[in-house]
């Protein structure tokens, strides 16, 4: 049984840029999502996709946009980034949206913005 | 709107203590709360899952204990050693909303 893959593992962008971030889920789960975490804070809620649709976005702009594919991967693409984006992107995977059978989170891409 | 509060924000103790780790959150109605650590700058790594029909789960040196009426859950880490130095996130899952976070505890085992 994979777990949760993420890629790149660092990435480095300058402002106004567009970035795509890359996530293969757990072998058998069909939920995604993606958090944000600053440096010292807690991870935050960016989306969610369960079966290819998103079903739940925390307060991030538009500019944040996801995808799910038919084989439950997903990217996390944001457009015109801005220094504040500079964080690390973390994707976690469920069995199934709102069963509460746990998360499994990948190692993270860290996007530094300059 | 779920808060999920960590207390302390850091602790340093020394090799062979036992320690206890606090999670609070503002709304009962839970489905879960997961357990995670964080070495730096890495991903999380998934402690214990309690869902919320039950008081405890333990993994080797781990228990971490739920009581969802007053919002409260407990991780308790027998025996520290300097490899359990790491940052350890709670995290409660209500259903459809998303997994909610909270800063989490800084912990350093001094050899």
């Amino acid at each position: 049984e994979t777990g949760v893959t993420q890629s790149p593992t660092h990435l480095i962008k300058t402002r106004g840029q567009q970035v795509t971030l890359r996530c293969s889920s757990q072998s058998g789960h069909n939920t995604v999502s993606w958090y944000q975490q600053a440096l010292g804070q807690g991870p935050q809620f960016i989306f969610q996709y369960y079966r290819e649709e998103e079903n739940g976005r925390g307060n991030f702009p538009p500019r944040f946009s996801g995808l799910q594919f038919p084989n439950y991967s997903s990217e996390l693409n944001v457009n015109a980034l801005e220094l504040d984006d500079s964080a690390l992107y973390l994707c976690a995977s469920s069995l199934e949206s709102g069963t509460g059978g746990g998360y499994t989170f990948g190692s993270g891409t860290r996007l530094t913005v300059v | 709107k779920q808060e999920v509060t960590q207390i302390p924000a850091a602790l340093s103790v020394p090799e062979g203590e036992n320690l206890v780790l606090n999670c609070s959150f503002t709304d009962s109605a839970i489905y879960n709360l997961q357990w995670f650590r964080q070495d730096p700058g890495k991903g999380l790594t998934s402690l214990l899952l309690i869902q919320s029909s039950q008081r405890e789960q333990t993994s080797g040196r781990l228990n971490a204990s739920l009581d969802k009426s007053s919002g409260r859950s407990t991780l308790y880490i027998a025996a520290s050693q300097p490899g359990d130095s790491a940052t350890y996130l709670c995290a409660v899952f209500s259903g459809n909303t998303p997994l909610v976070f909270g800063k989490g505890t800084r912990l350093s085992v001094i050899a």
